[in-house]
């Protein structure tokens, strides 16, 4: 009964590949985020997306693409890996009508 | 954007003490959220509190959304406390801006 899951929690991967995170709720939210904590323990948006609109923050690489096949899956792929890529990718969903949101349990990418 | 500041930015604690987290945001705001990141990394949400008081157990937080500020109580610490505390907010755009955290050490 996980509310917000993701897969791979650890991914560990060379430079320059190609790779995907993904990220499913059951909890019948309308609108899903992905955020990255960086070494320092910082968290920050990366992306917000429902069914109209895409969110993105403007600092993120054009490398990184979110993928929503429906409401319940937002997928993160990252082309040409950097060693600057490397930190915990936290997806998080919540309602239109409520403000609160609830986090997956994040995954660990290092890019060797 | 909205600015989130926290303090202090790391405490010790020895068990069973009590203990205050502070939280400053620079703007008005639709959501206000507690985190506990335990050491496994897990985002455990505490409490949405965008206003008021809540209480859960040991836990209790209070948004003071008028003087832009949310406090986090702790009372008779455990060291399963332990881990970073944060505070996130947001405003009309519903991405969360969050503070750089609490180390809390019990």
């Amino acid at each position: 009964d996980t509310a917000v899951s993701q897969t791979p929690k650890y991914l560990v991967t060379q430079m320059g590949n190609d790779k995907s995170i993904k990220c499913e709720q059951n909890l019948g939210h309308d609108t899903m985020y992905w955020y990255k904590q960086d070494s320092k323990k910082f968290l920050k948006i990366m992306f917000s997306y429902n069914n109209k609109e895409l969110i993105i923050n403007e600092t993120v690489p054009n490398r990184f693409s979110p993928k929503s096949p429906d409401k319940a899956h937002l997928n993160l792929h990252i082309n040409s890996l950097e060693l600057g890529d490397s930190a915990v990718y936290f997806c998080a969903s919540g309602r239109a009508s409520v403000y609160e949101q609830y986090f997956g349990p994040g995954t660990r990418l290092t890019v060797t | 954007g909205i600015q989130v500041e926290q303090s202090p930015p790391d405490l010790i604690l020895q068990e069973g003490a009590n203990s205050t987290l502070r939280c400053n945001f620079s703007d008005s705001v639709n959501n206000l959220q507690w985190f506990h990141q335990n050491p496994w990394g897990q985002l455990i949400n505490l409490f949405y509190i965008p206003s008021g008081t809540k209480q859960n157990g040991r836990l209790s937080a209070t948004t003071v959304a008028t003087e832009r500020y949310s406090l986090l109580y702790i009372s008779s610490s455990q060291t399963t406390d332990s881990g970073v505390y944060f505070c996130a907010v947001s405003g009309s755009a519903r991405q969360l801006t969050f503070g750089s955290g609490t180390q809390l050490t019990v």
